[in-house]
């Protein structure tokens, strides 16, 4: 059975400050995909990275950039000069290829960054 | 613009009420899905639908129906039977295909049970 565990509930941080959010993860598959969600206090998850599992190589995107490492079954997300906008719950998500599109969400991390 | 409306927004039931949440989309997405998020928690699958007149349940879909008899909608009613439904609910679609692809979600609606 698949799972990912998100195992920070809330982090604070201060404007500027880099903060990483990490996320472990269960499969039994050798394909599959990871995504990270932002949820902003609106409620809507935003779409933020799909990953699949042949694909090791590091990501970034302006301050975001992800570290998916299949040796230790994680996939973290870091903010760098984090900024008050960036306050959200973020949420880590995994599909089996042969489970469709269906995702299996972490628990979600709460990020607020203080000015 | 292509996009997920929900709606309404917040919504208030009594106990006993059956009430339906309502989700559209116009990205011509074949999958929809239902999910319930409570405080402090993660998202939890309801219902899912793959294709027009069909769908399955997903992890938590005792006291919730479903019905999706075109492709651009799949409403969720929550029925009587369903002990505790104050929570949010979030409707999602994506394309169906060979490669797993993102999941876009509406904006969500409230559900408070008075």
């Amino acid at each position: 059975a698949q799972k990912v565990t998100q195992a920070q509930t809330e982090i604070s941080v201060v404007e500027k400050e880099d903060v990483t959010l990490d996320c472990v993860y269960e499969t039994r598959d050798t394909t599959y995909y990871l995504f990270w969600y932002k949820q902003p206090p609106s409620g809507e998850l935003v779409f933020l990275i799909r990953r699949n599992s042949f694909d090791e190589q590091n990501e970034i995107s302006g301050r975001y950039s992800w570290n998916f490492q299949k040796s230790t079954s994680s996939f973290n997300f870091t903010i760098t000069a984090s900024q008050v906008v960036d306050s959200a719950v973020y949420f880590c998500a995994l599909s089996e290829f042969n489970a469709g599109n269906m995702l299996t969400f972490g628990g979600g991390t709460r990020l607020m960054v203080k000015p | 613009d292509g996009g997920i409306t929900q709606s309404p927004k917040y919504l208030f039931r009594k106990e006993g009420q059956n009430v339906t949440l309502s989700c559209e989309q116009n990205l011509n997405h074949d999958a929809m899905y239902w999910y319930r998020q409570d405080p402090g928690q993660g998202l939890r699958l309801i219902y899912y639908s793959q294709i027009v007149n069909d769908f399955q349940k997903g992890d938590i879909a005792e006291g919730y129906s479903v019905s999706r008899e075109k492709k651009e909608s799949f409403p969720l009613t929550v029925t009587s039977a369903q002990k505790n439904p104050t929570a949010f609910y979030l409707c999602a679609s994506s394309i169906q295909g060979q490669v797993v692809g993102e999941q876009f979600f509406g904006p969500g609606t409230r559900l408070t049970v008075l």
